[in-house]
């Protein structure tokens, strides 16, 4: 069991170009989250699925989509990259929302120049 | 809103050393506590949770007690050992509030032989 991957592993982008981190999950579980790791900040939540077919914004939304057509997919689009995304993504799941624990993927750690 | 604030690092000790990590935590709900863990390079894990006032989770050593009178969380383990090495996050999951975790900073965890 795989449980939560992420692609890809990094990747170093030109500001302004368009970028979809992937995140696939094999645990069917209904929620999904996509959070940013920086220094000194910990974990931020960009967007969350409650369930396919419904996503939400978090904490920090700005210049990132989300769709969630199926259980197991969660792509985290960058529109037109700026410096500022630089960072490091983590995927995650949960069984469902509210008091269950979330498992993480490994992260993608992008550097947009 | 709800916050977690764990104690800012890096925290130092030399193998064997007794640990206590701090974590406090505000929430309009009942929420559920988490520590996890991140090893260089690599996701976050989950170390141990609790979800209810005066539960003691536990695992690998590690300890923490759900107190609801001081809203605290703090990590603890009796002897540490260099693999301990890693950043920890505490983190809370309201059930009333739904969807995501809502982590501290992290504390770095820096343990020498």
């Amino acid at each position: 069991i795989a449980g939560i991957t992420q692609a890809p592993t990094s990747q170093i982008l030109a500001a302004g170009r368009r970028m979809t981190l992937r995140c696939t999950q094999d645990m069917r579980h209904n929620a999904m989250y996509w959070y940013r790791q920086d220094l000194g900040l910990g974990l931020r939540l960009i967007h969350y699925s409650n369930t396919a077919g419904t996503t939400g914004k978090g904490e920090v939304p700005d210049g990132y989509s989300v769709s969630r057509a199926n259980t197991d997919d969660f792509p985290l689009t960058l529109a037109s990259a700026v410096p500022s995304q630089t960072s490091v993504y983590f995927c995650a799941s949960s069984v469902g929302t509210g008091g269950y624990e979330q498992y993480f993927g490994p992260g993608t750690r992008l550097t947009v120049t | 809103g709800d916050s977690v604030t764990q104690m800012e690092g890096p925290v130092t000790l030399s193998e064997e050393a007794f640990l206590t990590i701090n974590c406090t935590y505000t929430a309009t709900g009942y929420p559920s506590l988490f520590w996890y863990v991140q090893y260089p390079g690599e996701g976050l894990q989950l170390l141990l949770k609790a979800t209810k006032a005066d539960d003691k989770g536990s695992n690998k050593g590690f300890e923490a007690t759900y107190r609801k009178e001081t809203t605290s969380f703090h990590l603890e383990k009796g002897s540490v050992q260099v693999s301990d090495s890693a950043v920890y996050f505490c983190a809370l999951s309201d059930s009333q509030a739904g969807t995501a975790l809502i982590f501290g900073k992290g504390t770095t965890l820096s343990v020498s032989s």
